[in-house]
């Protein structure tokens, strides 16, 4: 069975750091794109960054470019995603999800996790 | 490209059928997958390439349509459907989501 369990959510100031955690097993990981997308609340989810399979390929919104950096540990079976300078509109659930492509990236999500909550307030 | 989905909420009688439309800016193929959700819940995904069920999904969800205009159909509500469902289209970067129709019992 396909697990994605987050972790490392919590309240933060503005200009705050935090590094969200994604443990995934139940499937090879190391073999697939890996996705973070968040939801604020009442709101529909946004993509919020990607990562290939070896981790040498990275992507994201434009809302977060600069500040977030996606990372994972193929070892590990794990997705990170490092959080800087932190924002009260980055408030969220944020959930790691599974790309079904193994080869190319197809940017849609077939397993995702529970979520863990991101509030960034003062 | 902006995802925008209506009704933003539709009433259904259990038994009922739920039609539920999703209009893309541009066109976006036939790139277009329809999650649930439920309360506290993540989405769980119910249909790719517009028309494909994900595994384990009943049959009484279908998505047709393709370039611009999609529609998601359960046949016969069951209660375990009432929830949140948003479309996404993956065609055009980056990936975006619609605002979600709610399905509510009548």
């Amino acid at each position: 069975e396909v697990q994605l369990v987050e972790s490392g959510g919590g309240l933060v100031q503005p200009g705050g750091s935090l590094r969200l955690s994604c443990a995934a097993s139940g499937f090879t990981f190391s073999i697939y794109w890996m996705h973070w997308v968040r939801q604020a609340p009442g709101k529909g989810p946004v993509w919020v960054s990607r990562i290939n399979s070896d981790g040498r390929s990275t992507s994201y919104a434009e809302s977060v470019k600069g500040r977030f950096t996606i990372s994972r540990d193929n070892a590990k079976n794990t997705l990170y995603l490092q959080m800087n300078s932190l924002r009260a509109e980055d408030t969220a659930v944020y959930y790691c999800a599974r790309d079904p492509s193994i080869v190319l990236v197809d940017d849609y999500f077939d397993y995702w996790g529970q979520g863990t909550v991101v509030t960034v307030s003062s | 490209t902006v995802m925008t989905q209506s009704p933003a909420t539709l009433s259904v009688s259990p038994g009922g059928r739920a039609t539920l439309s999703c209009t893309a800016s541009q066109s976006v193929s036939s790139t277009l997958a329809w999650y649930q959700q439920k309360p506290g819940q993540a989405p769980r995904l119910l249909i790719y390439g517009a028309s494909s069920r994900a595994t384990g999904i009943p049959a009484r969800f279908s998505g047709s349509g393709s370039g611009t205009e999609f529609t998601l159909t359960i046949s016969s509500l069951q209660s375990e459907d009432f929830a949140v469902y948003y479309c996404q289209q993956y065609d055009n970067w980056p990936p975006t989501f619609g605002g979600g129709t709610k399905v509510e019992i009548k």
